[in-house]
């Protein structure tokens, strides 16, 4: 496709319930980010990928919050047993090449934990 | 590890100019600028790996010191169109951690 593209758009949930977020990045970009925005906030860094390599997890807020990526593409954020604190916009983006480059960001999916 | 950015936000007059900061503590590996409109994604602007090194984006451009302890976007002749909120980017020294600065929310009014 022509641009990051991310799935749903809007997910709305109760609390305690697992979700899971997709992001299709743009053909042959090797790095992946994933990030959180809070109305009206900043963008809170989560996760990077880079081609197959392993991701440092460190950045997730907590251990019900995991991400994988399949074949160096697409990539699943699932958070697990969702909270209210939760609910945010999360942001998907891809770059090319070198790690840390111009990233080009997806729409996002707006997540409500009700 | 996050920058700082100043101001927190600013409200400019069309045609006006404007200079957002973005410092860090430690010296930055790269810096990167993205506009970020309401509701929306954000967009890249520009990049600067070298301290020294200054960038042009139409009529935005940027510099990095040399210490890469900070960078500057400059707005200049400010136009409708670059309202939003503007971040640095940076990496950590680790080179897996990508974060972004505190924002600076800019308003440019007629």
């Amino acid at each position: 496709g022509a641009g990051v593209s991310q799935s749903p758009s809007n997910k709305v949930t109760e609390k305690g319930k697992d979700v899971e977020l997709r992001c299709d990045p743009i053909s042959g970009h090797t790095a992946l980010y994933w990030y959180r925005q809070s109305l009206g906030q900043g963008l809170e860094f989560l996760i990077y990928f880079q081609g197959n390599s392993a991701p440092d997890k460190s950045g997730l807020p907590s251990d019900r919050f995991s991400a994988e990526r399949t074949g160096g593409s697409v990539s699943t954020l699932t958070i697990q047993r969702t909270q209210q604190e939760d609910s945010a916009v999360y942001l998907c983006a891809s770059s090319p090449g070198l790690a840390g480059g111009n990233k080009y960001f997806g729409p996002g999916t707006r997540l409500t934990v009700t | 590890q996050q920058p700082v950015q100043s101001p927190q936000a600013v409200i400019l007059r069309e045609g006006e100019d404007a200079v957002i900061n973005c410092s860090s503590s430690k010296a930055l590996y790269s810096v990167h600028w993205y506009r970020q409109k309401h509701g929306e994604a954000p967009v890249f602007l520009m990049i600067l790996l070298k301290g020294g090194e200054q960038m042009r984006h139409e009529k935005i451009s940027a510099s990095f010191n040399e210490k890469k302890q900070q960078s500057s976007l400059y707005l200049t002749a400010s136009q409708l169109s670059y309202s939003g909120t503007y971040f640095c980017g940076t990496a950590s020294n680790t080179g897996n951690q990508f974060y972004f600065g505190t924002g600076t929310s800019l308003t440019v009014i007629p």
